[in-house]
């Protein structure tokens, strides 16, 4: 079975601080992707970024960046110099892979991350 | 098109009445998703739909739970006799078959509270 674990429940910095979130998973497939997602109160999920498991390459945007590791099976999200417009809940997702697609995504529970100014 | 939307936004709805949920993907976007997020949890599948097949349901999804997508398009998503626990976010999201469906594109959901 599927399973993301987040960790931190609540992250709170001052603005400009650097903050990391953790994200951990569990699957016994070889072939799936993995996604963050950023939940403001408005309630839509934003995708921020997806990584597919033969790429391991650690990937760069901007302020944002993720740091992909199978062999501890984690996919960290890092915000460099946070800003207050960073709040939001943030959630890992894993994906199963079927018949040459992805389908479904298991999220993590999330973590509130509160920049504050 | 701007993106998958959900109607209504809120529903307050009393215990034991029927309530519906529509979602419009994002146009050409042959996979449909339902989710159920409550809250300080992540979404939960419940189902998917590729073009106007179901095929596959959670076992979060009970009985009186229906979803259909009869053309392939827009899709309800209806519960019966609400219970208070029915209460979450219901979030629709839908992927393209030109992106290997690599990527599902959220609406802003539906929140439901049942009193």
């Amino acid at each position: 079975a599927q399973k993301v674990t987040q960790a931190q429940t609540e992250i709170s910095v001052v603005e400009k601080e650097d903050v990391t979130l953790d994200c951990v998973y569990e699957t016994r497939d070889t072939t799936y992707y993995l996604f963050w997602y950023k939940q403001p109160p408005s309630g839509e999920l934003v995708f921020l970024i997806r990584r597919n498991s033969f790429d391991e390459q650690n990937e760069i945007s901007g302020r944002y960046s993720w740091n992909f590791q199978k062999s501890t099976s984690s996919f960290n999200f890092t915000i460099t110099a946070s800003q207050v417009v960073d709040s939001a809940v943030y959630f890992c997702a894993l994906s199963e892979w079927r018949g040459g697609s992805n389908y479904k995504l298991t999220f993590g529970k999330g973590t509130l991350l509160t920049v504050n100014p | 098109d701007t993106g998958v939307s959900q109607d209504p936004r809120h529903k307050i709805t009393k215990r034991g009445q029927n309530v519906t949920f529509r979602c419009d993907p994002i146009s050409e976007h042959n996979r449909l998703y339902w989710y159920r997020q409550t809250l300080g949890q992540g979404p939960e599948f419940l189902t998917y739909f590729q073009n106007e097949a179901q095929l596959e349901k959670s076992r979060l999804l009970s009985d009186r739970f229906s979803a259909e997508r009869p053309k392939g398009s827009f899709s309800t998503l209806e519960i019966q006799r609400t219970e208070q626990g029915d209460s979450a976010m219901y979030l629709c999201a839908s992927s393209s078959p030109l992106l290997g469906n690599t990527e599902a594109f959220f609406g802003q959901g539906t929140r439901l509270t049942v009193v």
